[in-house]
């Protein structure tokens, strides 16, 4: 079964300081892999996209992920964090068969001052 | 331009209560979905539609009903509401189903049930 885990539920980075958020996939084909972001109170929005290509997407925001085949996983990145990053982000797999989303769990990042 | 919207924002309920919750998009999109967020627990599908008249079960839809009477619209039903119930509930268009289409989320609606 499809499948996407987030191994931290929290994150505490200092601002100006680089960050990496984990995504691991469970997935028989050619994933298509997503990363959403939600502020406090507000939905989601989409920070990227893989789906084919180049493995390193770049996305809105100053945010990149890099997609590893050999280690099924889809990790976000920024060089250098912003107080306005604090939020909650969600990585998703995409279903072929319907294109249906499967989220994972969330990582709650926390930016120091 | 809107985008996704939903109706309404904050609602608290009792025990057997029932609701509507309303979405509406204004893209001309063609597959809605409802989701609920959990703590801990991501976002799970609840129900979704295909196109205008059309809807279909999504990975917890048990308590719920839906209809999409018109394109724009897509109605959540709490027929009986109970306190595993209290989440919030985002709704989502999206102009197919390709997999690599973005989801555009409406804002959330918060439900306390009591």
């Amino acid at each position: 079964a499809q499948s996407v885990t987030q191994p931290d539920i929290h994150i505490t980075v200092s601002e100006g300081a680089s960050l990496e958020l984990r995504c691991n996939y469970s997935y028989g084909a050619t994933p298509y892999l997503f990363w959403y972001v939600q502020s406090p109170g507000q939905g989601l929005q989409l920070l990227l996209k893989y789906f084919s290509g180049d493995t390193l997407v770049q996305g809105i925001k100053g945010f990149e992920a890099e997609f590893k085949r050999s280690q099924s996983s889809f990790n976000l990145r920024k060089p250098s964090v912003h107080w306005s990053d604090a939020a909650e982000y969600f990585c998703a797999v995409a279903s072929s068969n319907t294109g249906k989303l499967i989220f994972g769990q969330g990582t709650t990042l926390q930016v120091k001052p | 331009n809107a985008g996704v919207t939903q109706t309404p924002k904050f609602r608290v309920l009792k025990t057997g209560q029932s609701m509507t919750l309303l979405c509406a998009q204004d893209m001309n999109h063609e597959y809605m979905y409802w989701y609920r967020q959990d703590p801990g627990m991501g976002l799970r599908l609840i129900h979704y539609s295909v196109g205008e008249g059309t809807t279909a079960k999504g990975e917890v839809p048990d308590g719920y009903n839906v209809s999409r009477l018109k394109k724009q619209n897509f109605l959540l039903g709490l027929e009986s509401a109970a306190p595993s119930q209290t989440s919030v509930y985002f709704c989502a268009s999206s102009y197919s189903s390709g997999t690599s289409e973005t989801q555009y989320f409406g804002p959330g609606t918060r439900l306390l049930v009591l």
